[in-house]
């Protein structure tokens, strides 16, 4: 059974950093391209970014490019996503998702909120 | 940046009846590319389509898709009580892989 688990989310200060991290089980961690999705409060899914199952690919959205990166550990079945200079509209519960054997996320974690308030 | 426009906003049906859900692309997206989710309050997204029109594992074949280039469709051929939730097109054609704002389906 494909799980996501999600940690490293909490109430951090804008201009704060946090890193978010997901535990992968079920599947062949290594095969496959992760993605990060988030959705504010009340709203709809905004995709954050891409990796590809080698690190060779990676992708941002343009409200994080420069702030935050996408990184992965294949040896350890984990995904990453470190975020700097956060401020208050990256407020989000935010998912990790793996992409499927071709273009489209199959299985999504259960997402970790992080909130950037003062 | 390809921007994905779904409609109606709220869809408003009684269990029973057919829905049918449209998401637009500003420029063409190839089949392949295009997915739909299901998502319900407190619950993380669930894929129902991938590739415009493939039903992922375990989905019910009430559940359709359709369309290509830029009108995409989603059809609920008649409405269960648990279909009452908010789905969201995706396109992977090109970064940013953008998401649809959502329809709301609900009890009307």
């Amino acid at each position: 059974e494909v799980q996501l688990v999600e940690s490293g989310g909490g109430l951090v200060q804008p201009g704060g950093s946090l890193r978010l991290s997901c535990a992968a089980s079920g599947f062949t961690f290594s095969s496959y391209s992760m993605n990060w999705v988030r959705q504010a409060p009340g709203k709809g899914l905004e995709w954050v970014s891409y990796i590809s199952s080698s690190s060779s690919s990676i992708d941002y959205a343009d409200s994080v490019k420069g702030r935050f990166t996408i990184s992965r550990d294949n040896a350890k079945n984990s995904l990453y996503l470190q975020m700097n200079s956060l401020r208050a509209e990256d407020t989000a519960v935010y998912y990790c998702a793996k992409r499927g054997s071709g273009w489209y996320i199959d299985y999504w974690g259960q997402g970790t909120l992080v909130t950037v308030s003062s | 940046e390809i921007v994905l426009t779904q409609s109606p906003g709220t869809l408003s049906l009684s269990p029973g009846e057919r829905a049918t859900l449209s998401c637009r692309a500003s420029q063409s997206v190839s089949s392949s590319y295009l997915a739909w989710y299901q998502q319900k309050p407190g619950q993380a997204p669930r894929l129902l389509i991938y590739g415009a029109s493939s039903r992922a594992t375990g989905i019910p074949d009430r559940f359709s898709g359709s369309g290509s280039g830029t009108d995409f469709t989603l059809t609920i051929s008649r409405l269960e009580p648990e279909d009452f939730a908010v789905y969201y097109c995706q396109q992977f054609g090109s970064s940013p892989f953008t998401f649809g704002p959502g329809t709301k389906v609900d009890i009307k």
